[in-house]
């Protein structure tokens, strides 16, 4: 079954750096999206991205984040410099048409720790 | 702005009965409602789905009832599995937008 896939499972940085976290959505997928969850709390949505553009995003995705899709297969989240409320797990997903109504495929996360 | 709410942070259930979790959710505009169940360490997993012309649907083991006039989703697990425990988020979206809404979600344990 084809899945999305998140590199690296777990990221560890100092305050102030900038971080890539890495996604390949499922091949025939067209809109991709990111959410993050915070340690114990609910999955966020951070942006979704349609057409090599931003096609929403929340008050969470300020200039600090970036997204870009630099292939046909890989998805990115920059964080240009992390802070401490980073740390969380931030989930990379895709869904088919990105018309309405349509269930999104998450990948198993990436682990960011900002120490 | 959209709420959704589980109504118990915690269910604990034996191998075998059915479970039943539960979910609020504020904005009646909301038309697109899906379950999802997230084990330790890894990404919410699709479980069902349900549009709001329904107000049921069913899957393997697995029921979604929706009732629009008081705002309220639920999950009905049957013959529970220890294989089920894990936190179950619902999620709701409405409109043209492809963003979902998530709730605080219900961990499920499930006793032998």
């Amino acid at each position: 079954e084809p899945e999305v896939t998140q590199t690296p499972s777990h990221q560890v940085t100092q305050m102030g750096q900038e971080v890539i976290l890495r996604c390949v959505p499922i091949s025939n997928h067209l809109y991709f999206y990111w959410y993050r969850q915070i340690l114990g709390q609910k999955v966020e949505f951070l942006v979704s991205f349609y057409n090599n553009e931003i096609s929403e995003k929340s008050e969470i995705f300020d200039d600090q984040f970036s997204v870009e899709r630099p292939d046909g297969s890989n998805f990115t989240l920059k964080i240009r410099s992390t802070k401490l409320e980073d740390s969380a797990m931030y989930f990379c997903a895709s869904s088919g048409t990105g018309l309405a109504n349509e269930k999104l495929f998450f990948g198993s996360g990436t682990q960011l720790s900002v120490l | 702005g959209e709420s959704v709410g589980l109504h118990l942070p915690t269910l604990s259930v034996q191998e075998g009965d059915n479970s039943i979790i539960n979910c609020a959710y504020s904005n009646s505009a909301s038309d697109y409602f899906i379950w999802y169940k997230q084990e330790s360490g890894k990404g919410p997993q699709f479980i069902i789905d349900i549009r709001s012309n329904m107000d049921k649907r069913q899957g393997q083991r697995v029921t979604v009832l929706l009732n629009k006039t008081v705002k309220h989703l639920s999950l009905q697990i049957a013959a529970t599995q220890p294989g089920d425990s894990a936190v179950y988020f619902c999620a709701v979206t409405w409109g043209a937008t492809n963003k979902l809404i998530f709730g605080t979600g219900t961990l499920l344990a499930v006793q032998p």
